[in-house]
């Protein structure tokens, strides 16, 4: 089983939809959780932490689900510019931050 | 805001050649990373490096090297370059906090093709 898992989409939605993705990880004892965007041919961004209490930013919340070790991400109201490839980021060390785990991205296609 | 930046948007080499790719960031973190990413593949860790002089093995070193002798500057060298190394070589920078994680911050990405 891979350490982080993402359904590889690609997701196809029109402008003003609601989608959800989901990531799974396979170490419990994962510590902190990481959702980022890349557009197409450029690098990866941070979109939001993940944190064990959920979190929203305008249009994006984040959900953690340690129990079934997974992670969410949910966009609400598409927009065209929305469309991207999403990586789930997993680390599994607390402290310095040394080394992440992605997941290979979801991508999102939304359509007018 | 951070800035990491990477020295090369785009550069072609020939295979046997010594490659330096470099990256500096300007916010005193003390991490440094150096990726590779190639499709069906994603991100795959090189190297990295938490603080001057130190450096650790991600998980594909082989066939490459890295030099940190300043704290906002992180090497990537290709010994010999290879076709096989024809690749986007993505350099991150992340801050050290006791007991919290924090996000990596990347360059735009090299697009380095070996001829």
């Amino acid at each position: 089983r891979k350490e982080v898992e993402q359904d590889p989409g690609p997701f196809n939605v029109p402008e003003g939809a609601t989608v959800a993705f989901n990531c799974t990880y396979s170490n419990s004892a994962s510590q902190s959780f990481f959702w980022y965007r890349q557009d197409c041919r450029k690098e990866p961004k941070l979109l939001m932490s993940v944190y064990s209490s959920g979190n929203e930013d305008g249009r994006f919340t984040a959900q953690l689900n340690r129990a079934s070790q997974y992670i969410s991400l949910l966009i609400r109201d598409s927009k065209l510019s929305d469309s991207a490839t999403y990586l789930c980021v997993v680390n599994n060390r607390a402290g310095n931050n040394r080394k992440l785990i992605w997941g290979l991205g979801t991508s999102l296609a939304v359509n007018p | 805001d951070v800035k990491v930046t990477q020295s090369s948007r785009y550069l072609v080499k020939r295979t046997g050649e010594k490659v330096f790719l470099e990256c500096v960031q300007d916010m005193d973190h003390e991490n440094m990373f150096w990726y590779r990413q190639d499709p069906g593949l994603g991100l795959r860790l090189i190297y990295f490096s938490y603080d001057v002089k130190m450096k650790e093995k991600g998980d594909i070193p082989e066939g490459y090297s890295v030099s940190r002798e300043k704290k906002e500057r992180f090497s990537l060298i290709l010994e010999s370059a290879s076709t096989n190394q024809t690749s986007m070589y993505l350099c991150a920078s992340s801050l050290v906090v006791v007991y919290s994680n924090q996000p990596q911050h990347f360059g735009d990405g090299t697009r380095l093709s070996i001829l």
